[in-house]
């Protein structure tokens, strides 16, 4: 199937900083990435859905100042989560759907980025 | 939205067949089931998919009664390598104009033992 990488794997950052987690479809294109957080031993919680060269759709209850979603092109999305506290602390995934051909709800998913904030 | 149910955890043994139903009573007509399984600080990866009937790939089955309010997952002769989350999941297409989404619970935490 597709690859969907990210980068980092795993940041620790000092509280009010701001770390930026990359998103990319190596071997196809994607007009659509969508970004998630998952807390240990819970299920993932969409956050926002980013579209290429338009804004990020986002969930109710995200901020869309704190984390900021940039789909520079078809195969990179970036999310930045700007002055991060430690209830920030998370795992946060990101994925593509396929092409045409593609299982309708099927996602290819980031290996996912663990954020520690001190 | 759709909301499923199921079993919060399963114990299995090497070699046996594993069957994970999960519940859906609202899923709407043009709803799709869908199963990702998820090992620790991974990504989810997708097994299979399904509308109605049954739905047979190279790793597992999916079974969708006639009223398509539940389904099963079926795992054929279990590893340890299959110990995971699985999540049952329904919803429209990703890219449909109604731009239906997917809703995940809690999973299933599936326990392989030797």
């Amino acid at each position: 199937g597709a690859v969907v990488s990210q980068h980092p794997s795993r940041v620790i950052c000092k509280s009010g900083t701001s770390v930026k987690i990359e998103c990319r479809s190596l071997d196809f294109q994607a007009t659509t990435m969508f970004w998630y957080r998952q807390f240990p031993k819970q299920s993932l919680m969409l956050m926002a859905t980013s579209n290429e060269g338009s804004k990020a759709t986002y969930e109710q209850g995200v901020e869309k100042d704190k984390f900021l979603i940039n789909h520079a092109s078809l195969t990179l999305s970036t999310l930045t989560v700007t002055s991060a506290h430690p209830e920030d602390s998370s795992f946060y995934i990101c994925s593509a759907p396929p092409g045409p051909g593609g299982a309708r709800n099927e996602q290819f998913f980031g290996p996912g980025t663990r954020l520690t904030v001190l | 939205l759709a909301k499923t149910t199921q079993p919060i955890s399963m114990d299995s043994y090497e070699g046996q067949e594993v069957n994970i139903t999960c519940s859906h009573n609202n899923i709407a007509t043009n709803d799709y089931i869908t199963w990702y399984q998820q090992f620790p600080s991974q990504g989810p990866r997708f097994i299979i998919q399904g509308y109605k009937t049954k739905v047979t790939n190279e790793v597992a089955s999916l079974f969708i009664p006639a009223d398509r309010k539940s389904s099963t997952l079926s795992l054929p002769r279990v590893s340890l390598s299959d110990t995971a989350v699985y999540y049952c999941l329904v919803g429209g297409a990703i890219n449909a104009g109604n731009n239906r989404k997917l809703i995940w619970g809690l999973g299933t935490s599936l326990a392989v033992n030797p």
